[in-house]
């Protein structure tokens, strides 16, 4: 099992271009998340899947979109990228929710000049 | 919604010396803790968790403990060695809320040989 996996690994962008994040899992997990990682911040949730179908916002949704595409994938758009989205993002899936181990993805490191 | 206050930002210890990594929480209805540890590059990883029914749970060298009428929980490596060092986040969860987690700022562990 590659558990979970995320592209690109890093990234550039200039001021105003939009990209989107892509994460896929293969433990049949239901959850799926998407964090940012800031330095002396922590990890901040930006959107999360409870399951297949349903997308919720987390604490600092302003500037994302996502998309469950399908049990397995869960991506991360951004539609107009600002300097402040530059960061570390990671995703991660958990089998039911509350009480279960959220598995992580490698990161992307995202840079926006 | 949920807030989680992690402290200290940075330890350092001597090889073989205890270290304890101290975290209060907001919402009294969080019932799951989890404990992550991230290696520089690296992604975050469980290491121990504790849910609102136990006080204290053990697992070799950690620990953890729980006062949920103080709300806060504590983390306890003992013998730290220096492949300990790594930034340690607390983070906490409750039903009903698809298993998002609210992590700490995290605390950069640094165990000297």
């Amino acid at each position: 099992n590659a558990g979970v996996t995320q592209t690109p690994k890093f990234q550039v962008l200039k001021t105003g271009q939009s990209m989107t994040l892509q994460c896929a899992q293969d433990m049949n997990h239901n959850s799926m998340y998407w964090y940012r990682q800031d330095p002396g911040m922590g990890l901040r949730l930006i959107y999360y899947s409870a399951s297949e179908g349903t997308t919720d916002k987390g604490e600092v949704p302003n500037g994302y979109n996502v998309s469950r595409l399908n049990k397995r994938e869960f991506s991360l758009r951004l539609e107009s990228a600002a300097p402040s989205q530059t960061s570390v993002y990671f995703c991660a899936s958990t089998l039911a929710g509350v009480g279960d181990t959220q598995y992580f993805g490698p990161g992307t490191r995202l840079t926006v000049l | 919604g949920e807030n989680v206050e992690q402290h200290p930002s940075t330890l350092s210890v001597q090889e073989g010396d205890s270290a304890v990594i101290k975290c209060t929480y907001s919402d009294s209805a969080s019932n799951y803790f989890p404990w992550y540890k991230q290696e520089l590059g690296k992604r975050p990883q469980l290491i121990i968790d504790i849910r609102s029914n136990v006080g204290e749970k053990k697992d070799q060298r950690i620990a953890v403990t729980l006062n949920k009428t103080a709300k806060h929980f504590s983390l306890h490596i003992t013998e730290t060695q220096p492949e300990d060092s790594a930034v340690y986040f607390c983070a906490a969860s409750r039903y009903n809320q698809g298993g998002k987690l609210i992590f700490g700022q995290g605390t950069e562990l640094s165990v000297k040989p």
